[in-house]
This record gives structure tokens, C-alpha cells and sequence, in this order.
């Protein structure tokens, strides 16, 4: 069975902390993603990697980086963290060609206080 | 701007009636379309998806139909069952590139 884990469901952070969300793969997947899921404002990128050490700017990359030093692990790195990137982070990955979906992880429920 | 679009938020159907979810897009290089579930606290999953060179595909209770003149898609579900009630999401993709992603639409079905 494919397989997409998130490190933690739920992670309660200090504003100004550095924060990171891990995402690992067993897919062999060359696409690698980072969303945001805000109420009424569906899945939002941040950031995608289609091969390590790529990466390429999402819709909402500001406050945000990311690292791919592994085929299969994705992370993603609040560098500060804020009280607006309170949300629901998914990760989710996919091959790069051909018509398949994506899949997604359980997701990480970020509150930052 | 939002390249794909979900315009009804919610949608409220008796069991056992027909579902009807739709999806606008703008970009023509749009190759590919899917539908996923999500349920509250759990990541999305995938539902059933098209390729931009067919109108319709079925599984099962579900039905996708494209069409690409009017840039729109929809999701049929027929019968309905309460347990479809969930945020349902349509995605499209240009090949090898990201996925785009509508804002969502909540489905009630009411037993």
C-alpha cells in the first residue's frame, strides 16, 4: 500500500520559532509537495521539489523554505513561525510524467500561539 | 488568480438522490482532472479522475464528466450515501507540472 507519513498530526508552536514538518514517501516518487488548507481557500502550495535538492516556488512561499536532500523526504521549515501560518499542512507526492494522481499524507494540524 | 474554481461551497442532498459537484477551469494546458475526498483532520484521497482526451469516466456510484469547450468538469454521485459527506475537491494538472486546486465543496447527505 502507497504510503505518504507527516511526522506529527498535531504541533503547537511559539510565534518566532522555527519550526519543521517532515514528509516521507515509499514511492519512489520524483514530485514532492507542500500545501496549505485554510477554510474557504481549499489547498494552496507553498512549494513543490521535482528531484533532490530542486524546489520551486509555490503559490505562498513567503515565510516558508523547504529541503529535499533525499528522493524520498520533503521538509518544510516555517523559519519564523507566525500566528497566520496557524493551519492544516499536507504533503503529498507523485510521479513526474504520465497521468497519475497525487497522494497525500494524514496532514499536520500547525497551531502557532 | 485562482486557475481552477469551485463556485458552491456547500451542497445538501437526501440520501439516495443523485449528488452533483462542479468545477471551472482556465487554463488550457490543463491535461488532466481528478476529484478528491477529504474528511475533517485526514489528508485528502483520491476519488476518480479523467483524462483531457475523454468526456466521461465511471466508477462505480461515481461519474466525472469534461468538457473542454466550457472548460468545466463535474463529479456525479448517485446514489448518495451519507457516508460521502465530506469536502470534496477538484484538481487539474498540465503534465509533469503541479497540481491545481479548486477552494472545495462540502457535501452533506442527509440520511
Amino acid at each position: 500500500d502507497v504510503k505518504v507519513t507527516q511526522s506529527s498530526r498535531y504541533l503547537v508552536k511559539r510565534t518566532g520559532e522555527k519550526v519543521f514538518l517532515e514528509c516521507v514517501q515509499d514511492m519512489d516518487h520524483e514530485n514532492m509537495f507542500w500545501y496549505r488548507q485554510d477554510p474557504g481557500l481549499g489547498l494552496r502550495l507553498i512549494y513543490f521539489s521535482y528531484d533532490v535538492k530542486m524546489k520551486e516556488k509555490g503559490d505562498i512561499p513567503e515565510g516558508y523554505s523547504v529541503s529535499r536532500e533525499k528522493k524520498e523526504r520533503f521538509s518544510l521549515i516555517l523559519e519564523s513561525a507566525s500566528t497566520n501560518q496557524t493551519s492544516m499542512y499536507l504533503c503529498a507526492s507523485s510521479l513526474l510524467k504520465g497521468t497519475t494522481e497525487a497522494f497525500f499524507g494524514q496532514g499536520t494540524r500547525l497551531t502557532v500561539v | 488568480d485562482q486557475q481552477v474554481k469551485q463556485n458552491s461551497p456547500s451542497l445538501s442532498v437526501q440520501e439516495g438522490r443523485i449528488s452533483i459537484l462542479n468545477c471551472d477551469y482556465t487554463n488550457s494546458m490543463f491535461d488532466y482532472f481528478l476529484w478528491y475526498k477529504k474528511y475533517p483532520a485526514e489528508g485528502p484521497t483520491f476519488l476518480i479522475s479523467i483524462s483531457s482526451i475523454k468526456d466521461k469516466n465511471e466508477d462505480g456510484r461515481f461519474t466525472v464528466f469534461l468538457n473542454k469547450s466550457a472548460k468545466h468538469l463535474s463529479l456525479h454521485i448517485v446514489p448518495s450515501q451519507p457516508g460521502d459527506s465530506a469536502v470534496y475537491f477538484c484538481a487539474a494538472r498540465a503534465t509533469g507540472n503541479q497540481f491545481y486546486f479548486g477552494t472545495g465543496t462540502s457535501l452533506t447527505v442527509i440520511p
